[in-house]
């Protein structure tokens, strides 16, 4: 069993709509947690930080249920220039980052 | 502006050549890394650097070495690279400890082994 685990896609959406990621993970000594966007044939940029208590950047908010063991990431009112590939990031007891397959998404016009 | 450059974006070499992969960082971050990233797999560790001259092995460190011998460049080699290496090689650095999670990476090189 894969770490970190995320449904690949591609979650296709209209503009305008909301979608949501999830991403389980097996570690349970998991401290912390990320999300990183990638473009197509570009790197991958830290997106946002997960905490326990929700954390919002604008349209974007990502969630840690540490009892289920899953990060999701909703994104608001999609745009176009929001299509990537987004990848769940999870930070182990030896500080290293263990990335998940990453999820596709592909925003229409 | 930070920025992490990668010798190459394409390269095609053959099975048993020994193959050189250079990554350099203008930031001054103390941690460099080197991954490899498949379709369905993510990114993998395939060797970190906390320090000039320090290495540590991650997930899968088969296959390849590395070389820090300055802090802005480190490099990946594969010894006697097989058909099984071929994969796009992400080299990353990173501010230490606490800082780790914000990895830099560079544009990444699609290997090729023929």
């Amino acid at each position: 069993r894969k770490e970190v685990e995320q449904d690949p896609g591609p979650f296709n959406v209209p503009e305008g709509a909301t979608v949501a990621f999830n991403c389980t993970y097996s570690n349970s000594a998991s401290q912390s947690f990320f999300w990183y966007r990638q473009d197509c044939r570009k790197e991958p940029k830290l997106l946002m930080s997960v905490y326990s208590s929700g954390n919002e950047d604008g349209r974007f908010t990502a969630q840690l249920n540490r009892a289920s063991q899953y990060i999701s990431l909703l994104i608001r009112d999609s745009k176009l220039s929001d299509s990537a590939t987004y990848l769940c990031v999870a930070r182990g007891a030896g500080n290293m980052l263990t990335f998940g397959g990453g999820t596709r998404l592909m925003v229409k016009p | 502006d930070v920025k992490v450059t990668q010798s190459s974006r394409y390269l095609v070499k053959r099975t048993g050549e020994k193959v050189f992969l250079e990554c350099v960082q203008d930031m001054d971050h103390e941690n460099m890394f080197w991954y490899r990233q498949d379709p369905g797999l993510g990114l993998r560790l395939i060797y970190f650097s906390y320090d000039v001259k320090m290495k540590e092995k991650g997930d899968i460190p088969e296959g390849y070495s590395v070389s820090r011998e300055k802090k802005e460049r480190f490099s990946l080699i594969l010894e006697s690279a097989s058909t099984n290496q071929t994969s796009m090689y992400l080299c990353a650095s990173s501010l230490p400890q606490a800082y780790i999670y914000e990895q830099y990476f560079g544009p990444g090189t699609r290997l090729t082994v023929t």
